[in-house]
């Protein structure tokens, strides 16, 4: 029963470097979402899809891409990492937009850039 | 534009002290209001949702409560193993594909 699994757990990047962070959910969900969390704002969306092979930009997409080539899978790519990336970046799957049990979420992924 | 706005940002309880946290929110049209708790180093894991006001939703020692312009998460007699930060999130009609978060409240429970 693994629901929602994001790799890797941590990370510290270059400025400039790029990387990729993957999410993956068992559970069949259409929907899935990235957010990022600082401290004091709470979390903000950076990207979703609504299913496979589609992809729309949320709150905060700036220097991040995705892609969605299956429906278990959910990529988020930084570029080149910039210092303000430094995060804690979430991942999260829904069955649909009206779902009753909300959104599934990963455990997160520490990203620090210096 | 959607928003949602959490207080206090902290909060510290004896154990047994019952008190309450707020989410108040502005959305065109709600399609649902959402409650997470979070554990430090953890995903936030979903507890409630409720669609209109009047609406109550209970577990355990939580009570979850709707107005037309805010919720209300009870807490009754709180244990240590309460202790976490307590999300709120709304879905409007202006953003049906997503849900907006609050930036949450911090709560201790003492011994």
């Amino acid at each position: 029963n693994a629901g929602v699994t994001q790799t890797p757990k941590f990370r510290v990047l270059k400025t400039g470097q790029s990387m990729t962070l993957l999410c993956a959910q068992d559970m069949n969900h259409e929907y899935m979402y990235w957010y990022r969390q600082d401290p004091g704002m709470g979390l903000r969306l950076i990207h979703y899809s609504v299913g496979e092979g589609t992809t729309a930009k949320g709150e905060v997409p700036d220097g991040y891409n995705v892609s969605r080539l299956k429906k278990q899978n959910f990529l988020l790519g930084l570029e080149s990492a910039a210092p303000s990336q430094t995060s804690v970046y979430f991942c999260a799957s829904s069955y649909g937009q009206l779902s009753n049990y909300g959104y599934t979420f990963g455990s997160g992924t520490r990203l620090t850039v210096v | 534009e959607d928003q949602v706005t959490q207080s206090p940002e902290a909060l510290r309880l004896q154990e047994g002290e019952s008190s309450s946290l707020n989410c108040s929110y502005t959305v065109s049209g709600l399609r649902g209001l959402f409650w997470y708790r979070q554990d430090p180093g953890k995903g936030p894991e979903f507890l409630f949702t409720l669609y209109s006001a009047g609406e109550e939703k209970e577990k355990e020692r939580l009570k979850a409560t709707l107005t037309k312009k805010e919720s209300f998460l009870h807490i009754t007699a709180p244990k240590p193993e309460d202790s976490a930060t307590y999300l709120c999130a709304v879905r409007g009609y202006s953003s049906a594909s997503k849900i907006i978060f609050g930036s949450g409240t911090r709560l201790s429970i003492r011994p």
